[in-house]
């Protein structure tokens, strides 16, 4: 109930492409969904976070996709740069605020 | 912004030794945490405190201990490394609100042999 389950463990997208990155969770108590970037050498640093009452958040070229009734939700990178190379980490807590993480996704981007 | 720094950003220790890893933040924020990240593990939370002197278990406690004597400080100890305990070490601290954010350091890699 606790688990946070991360797919594709690594992605390989070209430069300008689409990178999708899906999460799924059981516990429905929770109620904070944030996705955290990972560059090499360094600890992951908070991207960009989605509440359960809207379906999708956009911050420039990131955009979290969130499906309640499913349980999943998604990271969505459009124009893909090889800036973007770095690990991916999905989240969530309830409002004991403690974070249950994913397992990690390792996006290389092909220039 | 608030910035949190462990002392070592790599470190080699041989089979038994008793170790230390420091965190160190430069605010007043309550929440701090222990994680070891391992490939196709994702993080995974060895301790985390809620306030001076206080501690609480993560998921894998196992071999490590913690000490929180001053809030901006929070010690990760491995009683008698072993080998099996090589890997990255991320402190975090949580600076609350509504956004739950976490900021990490730098991690430290620990090479045990």
């Amino acid at each position: 109930q606790q688990q946070v389950k991360q797919s594709p463990q690594s992605l390989i997208v070209q430069k300008g492409g689409i990178s999708i990155i899906n999460c799924a969770y059981e516990n429905t108590a929770f109620d904070y969904f944030p996705w955290y970037q990972q560059f090499p050498g360094k600890g992951p640093a908070l991207l960009i976070a989605i509440r359960p009452d809207v379906s999708e958040k956009k911050e420039g070229r990131f955009t979290i996709s969130f499906n309640k009734s499913a349980k999943q939700f998604s990271l969505h990178i459009m124009d893909s740069q090889p800036g973007d190379s770095a690990t991916y980490f999905c989240a969530a807590s309830d409002s004991n605020y403690q974070l249950i993480w994913g397992a990690g996704t390792k996006l290389i981007i092909k220039p | 912004d608030v910035k949190v720094t462990q002392s070592s950003r790599y470190l080699v220790k041989r089979t038994g030794e008793k170790v230390f890893l420091e965190c160190v933040q430069d605010m007043d924020h309550e929440n701090m945490f222990w994680y070891r990240q391992d490939p196709g593990l994702g993080l995974r939370l060895i301790y985390f405190s809620y306030d001076v002197k206080m501690k609480e278990k993560g998921d894998i406690p196992e071999g490590y201990s913690v000490s929180r004597e001053k809030k901006e400080r929070f010690s990760l100890i491995l009683e008698s490394a072993s080998t099996n305990q090589t890997s990255m070490y991320l402190c975090a601290i949580r600076t609350g609100g509504r956004m739950r954010g976490y900021t990490f350091g730098s991690g430290t890699r620990l090479t045990v042999v």
